[in-house]
């Protein structure tokens, strides 16, 4: 069966400072992989999201980044964060073929830039 | 554009209680999934619906997929606490590639 896991589950950091997010699928080859934001009582916005790797795509302009260095490896950056970049992170996953739509996502990271 | 609408956005009942959330679109969906999603936490998948006039049963849980796939619906009975969260309706974008459209979300709080 298949798994995916990303961490860390909470994260506090300051205004101007790195961040790092990873993600990880197991029990599956070539995944589609995804990256979401849920801002506090509002629905999921996509980030970015990647069909193989090296292969990313951005759905929307902002302060981070996503990079796939391996099959199953989706990592989602920033340089300098913004007070805007806190909220719910999710890391989530796909069959890359058309097997059908089905999205499993990640237990999820809580980022809270102060 | 594709959109999936959900209604309501928020429910409170008590225990025991039946209730019902929808989930509806202009737009035909080739598939629809349900996720439930709590605090805190990643949104679980609960279901997929794949034929037009398909119902599904998930112990209290009943989904249906509408004949026209424009829209679903998810029917509770006999609530439980347990069964408080964020329900989620979600389908593919008919334009292809490799997107998914999720509905805003029906937050159910069942009180004890």
């Amino acid at each position: 069966s298949q798994t995916i896991h990303q961490w860390p589950a909470t994260l506090v950091q300051p205004v101007g400072s790195p961040l790092s997010l990873e993600c990880t699928v197991e029990g599956t080859s070539n995944p589609n992989l995804y990256w979401y934001r849920q801002a506090a009582g509002r629905g999921l916005q996509l980030l970015f999201y990647s069909v193989g790797i090296g292969q990313i795509s951005s759905e929307v302009p902002q302060n981070l980044s996503a990079s796939r260095p391996q099959d199953r490896q989706f990592i989602l950056s920033s340089k300098k964060l913004l007070l805007s970049d806190s909220g719910f992170y999710l890391c989530a996953w796909r069959f890359g073929l058309s097997s059908g739509n089905t999205i499993y996502f990640g237990e999820g990271s809580w980022l809270t830039v102060v | 554009t594709q959109l999936l609408e959900q209604s309501p956005q928020f429910l409170s009942i008590q225990e025991g209680e039946n209730l019902t959330v929808y989930c509806n679109s202009s737009s035909v969906f080739s598939s629809l999934q349900w996720y439930r999603q709590e605090p805190g936490e990643g949104p679980v998948l609960l279901v997929t619906v794949v034929t037009g006039g398909e119902v599904k049963k998930l112990k209290r849980l009943t989904f249906q997929f509408g004949d026209a796939r424009k829209d679903s619906s998810l029917h509770i009975t006999a609530a439980q606490p347990g069964d408080t969260g964020l329900y989620l309706c979600a389908g593919p974008r008919n334009t292809g590639g490799f997107k998914t459209i999720f509905g805003a979300g029906t937050r159910l709080f069942v009180k004890a």
